[in-house]
């Protein structure tokens, strides 16, 4: 069936490194959404991304679309400790309105 | 403040005692779904509804039932809880499906014996 695979699965980094998590669908995705969950929290959104090769930064933060629709990253430029948690994508499949497929997350630790 | 406001936050319960998770929104959204969140499974959704009368099945819905009467409430059924529905579960809703980003609750955290 339509899946989204995210690695790592989990990822240590010492604070001040860059940190990349990486989704790949099985299908062509018209849109694609990422989420953080802190420790103990619920996901909340981050950004959503709709056209082919689409890039876009938040601080820290950059996110891509690849060209075909069916990858993205999430780079986070010298992490800090405020970036510990899981990070999520979700893919909502080309034409099918009803369907969203979510990576099953990477888990970053921050070493002081 | 706009939020989603899930209860029970916590319940430890026992196998075949129906229980209800109740979950609200103040944003006047179309869109909620129920997920649930297992160690190394991530977020499967259980059910979800673009509006309200409509509900549909999501990836592991067996064991479930929703209703959605009103447009803010979308509570998760167990008519028979079992050990292997122990579990987070989220709540979460948007303004017109999958388009809109996701507000998720704060959770509720089932524990079946």
């Amino acid at each position: 069936g339509q899946q989204v695979m995210q690695i790592p699965q989990y990822q240590h980094v010492q604070e001040g490194e860059d940190f990349t998590t990486y989704c790949n669908s099985s299908t062509t995705l018209s849109n694609i959404q990422w989420y953080k969950q802190r420790p103990g929290g619920h996901p909340v959104f981050l950004i959503q991304l709709v056209k082919s090769g689409e890039v876009k930064k938040q601080k820290r933060l950059t996110f891509q679309f690849g060209e075909a629709k069916k990858n993205s990253s999430l780079h986070i430029t010298a992490t800090q400790t405020t970036d510990v948690g899981t990070y999520f994508c979700a893919g909502r499949p080309l034409n099918r309105d009803d369907k969203i497929i979510f990576g099953k997350g990477t888990r970053l630790h921050i070493l002081p | 403040e706009a939020q989603v406001t899930q209860n029970p936050r916590y319940l430890i319960t026992v196998t075949g005692k129906k229980l209800t998770v109740t979950c609200s929104q103040n944003m006047n959204h179309e869109y909620m779904s129920w997920y649930r969140q297992d160690p190394g499974l991530g977020l499967r959704q259980i059910y979800y509804s673009m509006n309200v009368e409509v509900t549909d099945k999501g990836d592991v819905p067996e064991g479930y039932k929703v209703s959605r009467k009103e447009k803010r409430n979308f509570p998760l059924i167990l008519e028979s809880p079992s050990p292997n529905q122990t579990s987070l579960y989220f709540c979460a809703s948007s303004l017109s499906g999958y388009n809109q980003p996701q507000h998720f609750g704060d959770g509720t955290r089932l524990s079946i014996l």
